[in-house]
């Protein structure tokens, strides 16, 4: 089994709104990734947990905050974001952070912001 | 910094056509490269992953190249069929970059029938 399941697969959210995406993979990966992809372009790191510590923040605005519970589970908490970070957000994982390791990746969630 | 290209941009083959997609980067310190596709709206499914100390990877109708000393990957598909429409996308994983992959821009494919 190599899926990573991200729910919602839709988002409409104004931007007032809280709401939170989430990831989830059971391969005994430990290393979790969230990234943001625009139309027509290559996928953006946002964020790297690795052994459930955040070890990576790509200078990402305050109002994405993740969040990683446990192994397992991968969350993105989003407030008051604007229209420009409407995008498709996709997460990733990997056995490790380092080294030759492969990067499987979920369907992603397409966000609009109103 | 790594940099990843992948050339053509955009590529239209009728169907039944052996392809070949091109990847280069600069920085030839990397753990792994990796090729990915993607359909419209989707996330991105692994195809082949290409250790540094490897020099090709098959999987079906596809073969990757990797030759490292050079900065280039090629994708091989054979044989192509309109269902392997897609964008194409190579990443590298660099020896000091930690956990990051650097993506080229992609090939979007159309095989027609």
């Amino acid at each position: 089994d190599t899926e990573v399941t991200q729910t919602p697969k839709h988002l409409v959210m104004g931007m007032t709104n809280k709401k939170s995406l989430k990831c989830e993979q059971h391969m005994g990966h430990r290393a979790m990734y969230w990234y943001k992809q625009k139309a027509k372009k290559p996928p953006e790191l946002m964020f790297v947990y690795s052994y459930e510590k955040l070890s990576i923040n790509e200078s990402v605005p305050s109002r994405f905050s993740p969040e990683c519970p446990n192994s397992s589970l991968l969350n993105l908490h989003l407030h008051a974001l604007q229209p420009e970070d409407s995008a498709l957000y996709l997460c990733a994982s990997s056995l490790t952070g380092t080294g030759v390791t492969e990067a499987f990746f979920g369907q992603g969630t397409r966000l609009t912001v109103v | 910094k790594q940099e990843v290209t992948q050339i053509p941009a955009a590529l239209s083959v009728p169907e039944g056509e052996n392809l070949v997609l091109n990847c280069s980067f600069t920085d030839s310190a990397i753990y792994n490269l990796q090729w990915f596709r993607q359909d419209p709206g989707k996330g991105l499914t692994s195809l082949l992953l290409i250790q540094s100390s490897q020099r090709e990877q098959t999987s079906g109708r596809l073969n990757a190249s990797l030759d490292k000393s050079s900065g280039r990957s090629t994708l091989y598909i054979a044989a192509s069929q309109p269902g392997d429409s897609a964008t194409y996308l190579c990443a590298v994983r660099k020896e000091t970059s930690g956990s990051r992959l650097t993506f080229g821009e992609g090939t979007q494919l159309t095989v027609n029938p």
